[in-house]
């Protein structure tokens, strides 16, 4: 069965670094976003994706977030200035439709850590 | 706005016994109702949707859920449980025209054998 995947599956970044975490949708998958997790929180919204823009923003994905389809196959999500406070687990996700009963497959996340 | 509680945090059944992981969500519209399940380091696996039609919705591994619209429930059932339904379970809403899914904090079950 098609699986989302992400790499790396941790990522350890000293505080105020770049870093771009990367995911490979499913491949007939249309729409694409990305989630997070911080430890003992719920799963939070911060972003779709769709047709090389984005659909909607949760007021989380602030400037220093931005995502990237930069070929057929890859969705990458670039946190500029990390802060100690982006430390959560990062899930993307891939549908076939937006606004529609398709359900949201998700990876299995990068755990981003940062120091 | 759109919202899901799951009131428990865990739950604890025993093997061959009925499990049932509760969940109430709040949207503006018509809601799509999901439940996903994750298992130690994965991520989240979709077990069942609720779009419209029945209120009982059957999904993977003999789970299913029921929708009531008058309660705002969307709860999950097994009628049997199994040691490897061992696992932490998010219910999940969307409304319908919008692209984000809102989640649960998630009920983690164990079944023991």
């Amino acid at each position: 069965e098609p699986e989302v995947t992400q790499t790396p599956s941790h990522q350890v970044t000293q505080m105020g670094q770049e870093v771009i975490l990367r995911c490979v949708p499913i491949s007939n998958h249309l729409y694409f976003y990305w989630y997070r997790q911080i430890l003992g929180q719920k799963v939070e919204f911060l972003v779709s994706f769709y047709n090389n823009e984005i659909s909607e923003k949760s007021e989380i994905f602030d400037d220093q977030f931005s995502v990237e389809r930069p070929d057929g196959s890859n969705f990458t999500l670039k946190i500029r200035s990390t802060k100690l406070e982006d430390s959560a687990m990062y899930f993307c996700a891939s549908s076939v439709q937006g606004f529609s009963n398709q359900p949201q497959h998700f990876g299995d996340g990068t755990r981003l850590s940062i120091l | 706005a759109q919202s899901v509680a799951q009131p428990e945090d865990q739950v604890n059944v025993a093997e061959g016994n009925p499990l049932t992981v509760k969940c109430t969500y709040s949207v503006s519209g018509n809601p799509y109702l999901f439940w996903y399940v994750q298992y130690p380091n994965r991520g989240l696996q979709f077990l069942l949707k609720y779009i419209t039609g029945d209120n009982l919705v059957k999904g993977s591994y003999g789970f299913e859920a029921e929708f009531n619209k008058s309660q705002t429930s969307f709860h999950l059932k097994k009628p049997s449980a199994l040691v490897s339904d061992s696992a932490l379970y998010f219910c999940a809403v969307r409304d319908r025209d919008d692209y984000k899914l809102s989640f649960g904090a998630g009920t983690t079950v164990t079944v023991r054998a």
